[in-house]
């Protein structure tokens, strides 16, 4: 079956360094998404890809990249990590047409 | 900025009553409209989606858009103990030739016994 992969699940940072989650999906879709989730703030969005060698910024893309070398994933870099970047991150993705987002299990980071 | 208003909640309801959830959203030119269920400690998960206006059913649950008043709701009949969770409105707008989905921060629904 087709999937949405996130790694790791549980990450735990100091602040300053650099850190890369990964985002792996089998559904050949063309476009993903990096979100952040927070307590009161619900799901917000930081980058978004339409396919390979595309990339955009969401609403809160400050200290964040990402690059789409193939289809299949979306890995986001947090430059220089920071406590405010401490949060649940999920990957998704979605077809070309006007279709749901495909989430992964979610990466629950922790900066200290 | 295009923004999806939920009240936060929660929302309580007994078991076996009707559990209504609402959604604003700012962009007139919104096409697609989603509901993700979200248990504590997981991901979202699709519901519904709804592309037209009126009702769209799907076992106890019914979406409902107006796009005039630029509001979805979502209607869970028989609402269960296993329904309590944090339900997600999404409004999904075209951009540089696909779509992006923007999430409100979700309505907490807790059914009990």
């Amino acid at each position: 079956d087709a999937e949405i992969t996130q790694s790791p699940r549980h990450k735990i940072t100091e602040t300053g360094r650099q850190v890369t989650l990964a985002c792996h999906q089998t559904w050949n879709h063309n476009n993903m998404f990096w979100y952040r989730q927070d307590l009161g703030h619900g799901l917000r969005l930081i980058h978004y890809s339409y396919g390979v060698q595309d990339t955009n910024k969401g609403e809160v893309s400050d200290g964040y990249s990402v690059s789409r070398s193939n289809t299949e994933d979306l890995p986001l870099t947090l430059e220089s990590a920071a406590s405010s970047q401490t949060s649940v991150y999920f990957c998704a993705s979605s077809g070309n047409r006007n279709t749901e987002a495909f989430f992964g299990q979610g990466t629950r980071l922790t900066v200290v | 900025q295009k923004e999806v208003e939920q009240n936060s909640g929660p929302l309580s309801v007994p078991e076996g009553a009707i559990a209504s959830l609402n959604c604003t959203y700012s962009d007139r030119g919104s096409q697609s409209f989603f509901w993700y269920r979200q248990y504590s400690g997981k991901s979202p998960e699709l519901i519904m989606f709804i592309y037209s206006n009126g009702d769209k059913e799907d076992g106890r649950f019914t979406a409902q858009l107006n796009k005039a008043s630029q509001y979805v709701s979502l209607l869970i009949r028989d609402s269960q103990p296993s329904d309590s969770a944090t339900y997600l409105c999404a409004v999904s707008h075209a951009s540089g030739g696909s779509y992006i989905p923007t999430f409100g921060r979700g309505t907490s629904l807790i059914v009990h016994p």
